[in-house]
């Protein structure tokens, strides 16, 4: 069992403003890293699957980056949303397939 | 795509009763399928994983079995349930890349 590791547990952000939270996991034997959103009453939903160190990654107001030879990977989002309250997940890939999750950073964003 | 199905949604059960959780795949073939459990205020961890017909690997010693009676039906099953398998279940299957995707999950509380 690979020890993938999440912070903040939690954030509370003020809707229009940016926030970013961390993954970090093990630097060697790298092969993925990958970021799922999970909504409330929803299933987690990917966003980001990263494979190369200096990776950097975008989906809307969504980004990441990637340093494999640290071992960490930042989610950022920018100007905040409602709609951006979730649990956002990272998992560390195998090149078996198997996904090995951290314990997520929930997001709260109040309006 | 990909669609998972899973049932039931919810489901309470006193403890020593069997189990058994279905999830149906729909949209690809030959899919690598996966079982995780959340405990309550935990992360996803990983419990089977198989990637054909009648080929299961597990995780994580416990009271749970898996099987894989077809391309894409996956069931979890157990014969005794214990207070501890109480948690919420998550099927999920590879897509082209190595994103996975999930279904709705099933609530198990054991009583």
């Amino acid at each position: 069992i690979l020890n993938v590791e999440q912070s903040p547990q939690s954030l509370h952000v003020q809707e229009g403003d940016s926030t970013n939270f961390t993954c970090s996991f093990p630097s060697s034997n790298f092969y993925a890293l990958h970021w799922y959103r999970w909504e409330t009453a929803k299933s987690p939903e990917a966003l980001f699957v990263m494979t190369l160190n200096g990776d950097e990654k975008k989906k809307g107001r969504i980004s990441a980056t990637l340093n494999t030879k640290e071992g960490y990977s930042y989610l950022y989002i920018k100007g905040s949303q409602p709609e951006d309250s979730a649990t956002y997940l990272c998992a560390f890939g195998s090149n078996d397939y198997k996904l090995s999750f951290g314990a997520g950073t929930t997001v709260t964003v109040r309006a | 795509s990909q669609t998972i199905h899973q049932w039931p949604a919810t489901l309470v059960q006193p403890v020593g009763s069997p189990l058994s959780l279905e999830c149906t795949v729909e949209g690809t073939s030959n899919p690598n399928l996966y079982w995780y459990r959340q405990a309550a205020g935990r992360g996803l961890q990983l419990l089977f994983y198989s990637v054909g017909i009648g080929q299961i690997s597990s995780e994580v010693p416990q009271n749970l079995s898996a099987s894989r009676p077809q391309d894409r039906q996956f069931i979890l099953s157990s014969k005794k349930l214990l207070l501890s398998d109480s948690g919420f279940y998550l099927c999920a299957c590879t897509g082209q890349g190595d994103e996975q995707y999930f279904g709705p999950g099933t609530r198990l509380t054991v009583t």
